[in-house]
């Protein structure tokens, strides 16, 4: 069936640092993919999303390429700050159907 | 706008009691859903609605029940808890099963004994 996987947290950083999440993914279509964020004792919030393959989602620095060829949509960031820390999840989406499978997540934690 | 809202925030059972999780929004989407978050399991799909009056199953069902009385509202109820019920639980809503972006509550934190 379809799924998502996301690299292993808890991923460390110093502030100002690249940071690359990786999440691949199985689908047998073309589904839409995401990244959602959650705040410490919040719920999930849309950070960017792609539609199509070669399409580049950003938003807040963030960004991440829809790759077909390699089923990916890592995300990446030029330079984590402090308030960056946060549960990162990707997820596809199919519009027929309408259901959002989840990767697992992944915890990103910056230090000063 | 409130957006997407759940009652209560934090709720501890014990074993066999029955509950219901509230979520309500204000945005008049048709599509609604529930979601269980466990630790290295993300998110899965509980039970979800494509329009009042019309619920269907998602991967995890077992032990819970859905309705969509209205297109406001959709309650999650727990008959008889169990300790494997023990998780944050998340109402989320879209406008349409054919749209992609979707609105998540602040979730509930249960605890069952």
């Amino acid at each position: 069936g379809d799924s998502v996987t996301q690299m292993e947290g808890p991923v460390t950083l110093s502030e100002e640092a690249f940071l690359t999440i990786n999440c691949t993914y199985t689908a047998t279509g073309y589904p839409s993919l995401f990244w959602y964020v959650q705040y410490p004792g919040e719920g999930l919030q849309l950070l960017l999303k792609a539609t199509k393959a070669d399409d580049k989602g950003s938003n807040k620095g963030f960004e991440a390429t829809y790759r077909k060829e390699t089923t990916s949509f890592h995300l990446e960031k030029g330079s984590v700050q402090v308030s960056d820390s946060a549960v990162y999840f990707c997820a596809l989406l199919y519009n027929q159907g309408g259901k959002l499978i989840f990767g697992q997540g992944t915890e990103l934690s910056v230090k000063p | 706008n409130a957006g997407v809202t759940q009652t209560p925030k934090f709720q501890v059972l014990k074993t066999g009691q029955s509950m219901t999780l509230q979520c309500a929004q204000d945005m008049n989407h048709e599509y609604m859903s529930w979601y269980r978050q466990d630790p290295g399991m993300g998110l899965r799909l509980i039970h979800y609605s494509v329009g009042a009056g019309i619920t269907d199953q998602g991967e995890v069902p077992n032990g819970y029940n859905v309705s969509r009385s209205t297109t406001e509202d959709f309650p999650l109820r727990l008959l008889s808890a169990a300790p494997s019920q023990t998780s944050v639980y998340f109402c989320a809503s879209r406008t349409s099963v054919g749209t992609d972006t979707q609105y998540f509550g602040p979730g509930t934190r249960l605890t069952v004994l």
